[in-house]
């Protein structure tokens, strides 16, 4: 299969840092995206990543490692608009996304 | 304002009923995609087109119908054979459907069948 695997919750403080891990199958990777979800809505891009190291976009980075099979996104300075579900997606080499289960985080003033 | 748009955003149905779910983009993508979403689970393909009068299953593909007669429209029907039709739905489009195309979102139908 092409399991893609990331935390099913975390928390973290106004104004903190955090980092959402995703782990995936390397064998026929083709890219990696990361979405934002809030509850009840749609989920809208953030990231693509295609060639290993960070790609900065204002409070959001993500990483990508393509030989670990590992990305990471990165939010700094956290507001509370930020609490919503992230989702990371994967390209393999057909025409569709493999999507996990996506981490929901919850920031707390 | 270009975008995506699906309605209705909640739909009720009976079991045994058969339900269409209009998602329609002006996007000019050639790609559309249904997906369905659960809690605790990743988004699930239905069925993909990347091209007008063309169409593909995805994973979970067994109980739904779509059809594509026009470029912006991918209406996806859930039928009576759907064992577990209660979710939300997601259609998304992209550019050309091809390896690393960004697939934009619509806002969903959450459809609740009793």
């Amino acid at each position: 299969g092409q399991n893609i695997d990331q935390p099913t919750e975390m928390t973290a403080t106004e104004g903190a840092i955090v980092q959402i891990n995703c782990t995936y199958q390397t064998s026929g990777f083709n890219g990696l995206f990361w979405y934002q979800q809030h509850a009840g809505e749609a989920p809208t891009f953030l990231s693509y990543n295609v060639l290993d190291g960070l790609e900065e976009k204002g409070r959001f980075s993500s990483f990508l490692s393509r030989s670990k099979g590992y990305s990471y996104l990165l939010l700094k300075e956290l507001q509370m608009k930020d609490s919503a579900s992230y989702l990371c997606a994967v390209s393999y080499n057909t025409d569709k996304l493999i999507f996990g289960t996506g981490t929901r985080l919850q920031v707390f003033p | 304002d270009g975008g995506i748009t699906q309605s209705p955003k909640y739909l009720f149905r009976k079991e045994g009923q058969n339900v269409t779910l209009s998602c329609e983009q002006n996007l000019n993508h050639d790609a559309m995609y249904w997906y369905r979403q659960d809690p605790g689970q990743g988004l699930r393909l239905i069925y993909y087109s990347q091209i007008v009068n063309d169409f593909q299953k995805g994973d979970i593909a067994e109980g739904y119908s779509v059809s594509r007669e026009k470029k912006e429209s991918f209406p996806l029907t859930v039928t009576s054979a759907q064992k577990n039709p209660t979710a939300f739905y997601l259609c998304a489009s992209s550019n050309s459907g091809g390896l690393g195309d960004t697939q934009y979102f619509g806002p969903g139908t959450r459809l609740t069948v009793l």
